[in-house]
């Protein structure tokens, strides 16, 4: 069964340092997504990206943060300079469908710990 | 404004008992996706239901079973007899059509000792 998945499971970064989540969605999916759980709290949403552009963000989603479609298979969350406060576990998510049905798989999580 | 609301932050049973984790949520709208997700401690989110809300018949599958009431407002989710390895946290979250996002619920912690 195809599956999200994403890489590294785990980063460790120093504070002021630039991180590249990737994530490689289902193959035939148009929708991608980025969520974030800080530690012991809810999945947050952050972004939403189809045509090769942001569809939707949330506060959250601010200047630091960016996402790209580099290729045909990957879909990246770049953060630029990373504070203590964006330590969480970052899922991805993609879908065939947009947001009348608007089903969506997640990854396994990429665990980014800043230090 | 869409919300959802887990009140229960953890709940204790033993083994064999039945448990039921409660969700109410919040919408305006009349075209909406339930959710239930369960995140055991390795912290991937495994996908458990997905419900419309024009369909309010209860589902079960095995030992887990749901009861959708669009009159509450309520999307609650039952373990029977519970085991060890359904200790997580679970997750109830809503989708409407007015958006892609995915609201999360704060989830429930189950801890179900042997």
């Amino acid at each position: 069964e195809p599956e999200v998945t994403q890489t590294p499971s785990h980063q460790v970064t120093q504070m002021g340092q630039e991180v590249i989540l990737r994530c490689v969605p289902i193959s035939n999916h148009l929708y991608f997504y980025w969520y974030r759980q800080i530690l012991g709290q809810k999945v947050e949403f952050l972004v939403s990206f189809y045509n090769n552009e942001i569809s939707e963000k949330s506060e959250i989603f601010d200047d630091q943060f960016s996402v790209e479609r580099p290729d045909g298979s990957n879909f990246t969350l770049k953060i630029r300079s990373t504070k203590l406060e964006d330590s969480a576990m970052y899922f991805c998510a993609s879908g065939a469908s947009g947001k009348a049905y608007n089903e969506q798989f997640f990854g396994p999580g990429t665990r980014l710990t800043v230090l | 404004a869409q919300k959802v609301t887990q009140a229960q932050t953890e709940i204790s049973v033993v083994e064999k008992e039945d448990v039921t984790l409660d969700c109410v949520y919040e919408t305006r709208d009349t075209t909406y996706y339930l959710f239930w997700y369960k995140q055991p401690p390795s912290g991937e989110l495994v996908f458990l239901i997905r419900r419309n809300s024009f369909d309010e018949q209860n589902e079960i599958s095995g030992r887990y079973s749901w009861n959708f009431q669009k009159s509450t407002s309520s999307f609650n989710f039952t373990i029977t007899a519970s085991q060890v390895v359904d200790s997580a946290v679970y997750f109830c979250a809503l989708s409407t059509t007015g958006t892609y996002k995915y609201i999360f619920g704060t989830g429930t912690r189950l801890k179900v000792l042997a």
